[in-house]
C-alpha cells in the first residue's frame, strides 16, 4: 500500500527558532499533500492544502508567514514553524493524496511531535 | 460548511461485545464517507471507506453503511478483540474543489480482556 513518512518523529527546540518537519510519499507521486495538526484528545485541525509547484491554501486562522509549506516535488511537502513558541507545541501530521478521482483516499504519515521550550 | 459529529467518548467494552460507534454529517453535495483507526503511538491508518450512498464499507470485521437519509455512517462490529483499543475518527470528504477531509472529534475504544 503507499507509505508516507515524516521527519523528524519527535523534535525539542527552544522558543524563537525554526523547526522544518518533512513529509515524502515513499511508493507514489502525491500531487497534492496535506498538513494538519492535533491537540491532545482531540481531531485533525487542517492547516493548510499543498499542491506541487504552487503556493499552498490556508485554512482559515492559519498563520502563512509563520507556517511555511514548500511542495517542491510530487514526492516532497516540508512545514517550517517559524519563530516557534511553547503554543504551537502540537502532534502535525500530514497526509498525500494519490489521483484526482472523487473517491481518492489519503495516506497519512505517522506525525511529528513539537514541543516548543 | 460541512461538518462531522461522533458519539463522544471513551467507549470501554468488555472482549467479543457489539460495538457501535455513531457518526453523523452535514454536507452539500454527495461526500465520500471514512472511518480512520489511530492506534497508540501511530498515524491515521484508513479502516473504511463508502463514496455513495447505501455503500457498505468494510474492513477488518468492522462495517458501515452510507446512510444518506438519516446522514449517517455508524461504525459497527460484532465482536471486537483487545487489538481493537484505540481513537477512531469518522471523516467526510467534499465531492468537489480540492476535496478536504474534515473529521470529526474521535472516539477512544477501550477493550477489556
Amino acid at each position: 500500500g503507499a507509505v508516507v513518512s515524516q521527519h523528524p518523529s519527535r523534535v525539542i527546540c527552544k522558543s524563537g527558532t525554526s523547526v522544518k518537519i518533512e513529509c515524502r510519499s515513499l511508493d507514489f507521486q502525491a500531487t497534492t499533500m496535506f498538513w494538519y495538526r492535533q491537540f491532545p484528545k482531540q481531531s485533525l485541525m487542517l492547516m493548510a492544502t499543498s499542491n506541487e509547484g504552487s503556493k499552498a491554501t490556508y485554512e482559515q486562522g492559519v498563520e502563512k508567514d509563520k507556517f511555511l509549506i514548500n511542495h517542491a516535488s510530487l514526492t516532497l511537502s516540508t512545514l517550517t514553524v517559524t519563530s516557534a513558541h511553547p503554543e504551537d507545541s502540537s502532534f502535525y501530521i500530514c497526509s498525500a493524496r494519490t489521483g484526482a478521482g472523487h473517491a481518492d483516499t489519503q495516506y497519512f504519515g505517522p506525525g511529528t511531535r513539537l514541543t516548543v521550550l | 460548511g460541512n461538518s462531522v459529529t461522533q458519539m463522544e467518548g471513551p467507549v470501554t467494552l468488555s472482549e467479543e461485545a457489539f460495538l457501535t460507534i455513531n457518526c453523523t454529517y452535514t454536507a452539500t453535495g454527495y461526500p465520500s464517507l471514512f472511518w480512520y483507526v489511530q492506534y497508540p503511538g501511530e498515524g491515521l491508518q484508513l479502516l473504511l471507506k463508502a463514496t455513495k450512498a447505501d455503500d457498505k464499507g468494510s474492513n477488518k470485521g468492522f462495517e458501515a453503511t452510507y446512510r444518506k437519509e438519516t446522514t449517517s455512517f455508524h461504525l459497527e462490529k460484532g465482536s471486537v478483540q483487545v487489538s481493537d483499543s484505540a481513537v477512531y475518527f469518522c471523516a467526510l470528504s467534499d465531492s468537489e474543489g480540492a476535496q478536504k477531509l474534515v473529521f470529526g472529534q474521535g472516539t477512544r475504544l477501550t477493550i477489556n480482556p
